[in-house]
């Protein structure tokens, strides 16, 4: 068990569609992160939270929206996305930004943008 | 800017074969360095990490060791297993922050019984 849980695992969703990407993390940890996992390309970091703060928002296009309501979850808002944010959303934690801190993943939620 | 190049994928080898996935980084300074890998259908788990030039790190049979002067972090194992499936990342940390860790692009890695 990861201690990290995101749901749904699978999600497809038409472009004029709202949805909403959960994680949990179950370890007490303080800083959060969304990824975007695509085929055949490096993971890109799409946002970073700590203590429920947004500190880091890597120009991710206005149509995904973070929020961090606690330091245990993190949900990432979709709207009126296109067939390229088809992808793999993983969710990551660590116990804090410092130093070379272990980031811990969860499962992923597979994105279909139809 | 730092960046992590690995061979591309997929590698098929057979059972008990010997294992190797070639990383090689740039960066200033001192990284630490890391590889992560992703089973199917879960998350990243980190697989082994290491800190400082000439470090070992290992963790189930992988090791791969710090060469600060080839820049390089190549992955091994002596006999794989079908278990060890699964797509592999080296990464990179600049240490500045937990969030500034730069991800290969992976590496599938298929074992034939």
């Amino acid at each position: 068990e990861t201690g990290v849980t995101q749901t749904p695992r699978h999600l497809v969703m038409g472009m004029t569609n709202k949805k909403s990407l959960k994680c949990e993390q179950h370890l007490g940890h303080n800083a959060m992160y969304w990824y975007k996992q695509s085929a055949k390309k490096p993971l890109e970091l799409m946002f970073v939270y700590s203590l429920e703060e947004r500190v880091e928002n890597n120009s991710v296009p206005s149509r995904f929206s973070p929020e961090c309501p606690n330091s245990s979850h993190l949900f990432l808002h979709l709207h009126t996305l296109q067939p390229e944010d088809s992808a793999l959303y993983l969710c990551a934690s660590s116990q804090d930004l410092r130093g070379i801190g272990e980031q811990y993943f969860g499962p992923g939620t597979r994105l279909t943008v139809t | 800017g730092n960046s992590v190049t690995q061979m591309e994928g997929p590698v098929t080898l057979s059972e008990e074969a010997f294992l190797t996935i070639n990383c090689t980084y740039t960066a200033t300074g001192y990284p630490s360095l890391f590889w992560y890998v992703q089973y199917p259908g879960e998350g990243l788990q980190l697989l082994l990490k290491a800190t400082k030039a000439d470090d070992k790190g290992s963790n189930k049979g992988f090791e791969a060791t710090y060469r600060k002067e080839t820049t390089s972090f190549h992955l091994e194992k002596g006999s794989v297993q079908v278990s060890d499936s699964a797509v592999y990342f080296c990464a990179l940390s600049d240490g500045s922050s937990a969030s500034k860790i730069i991800f290969g692009s992976g590496t599938r890695l298929s074992i034939r019984p």
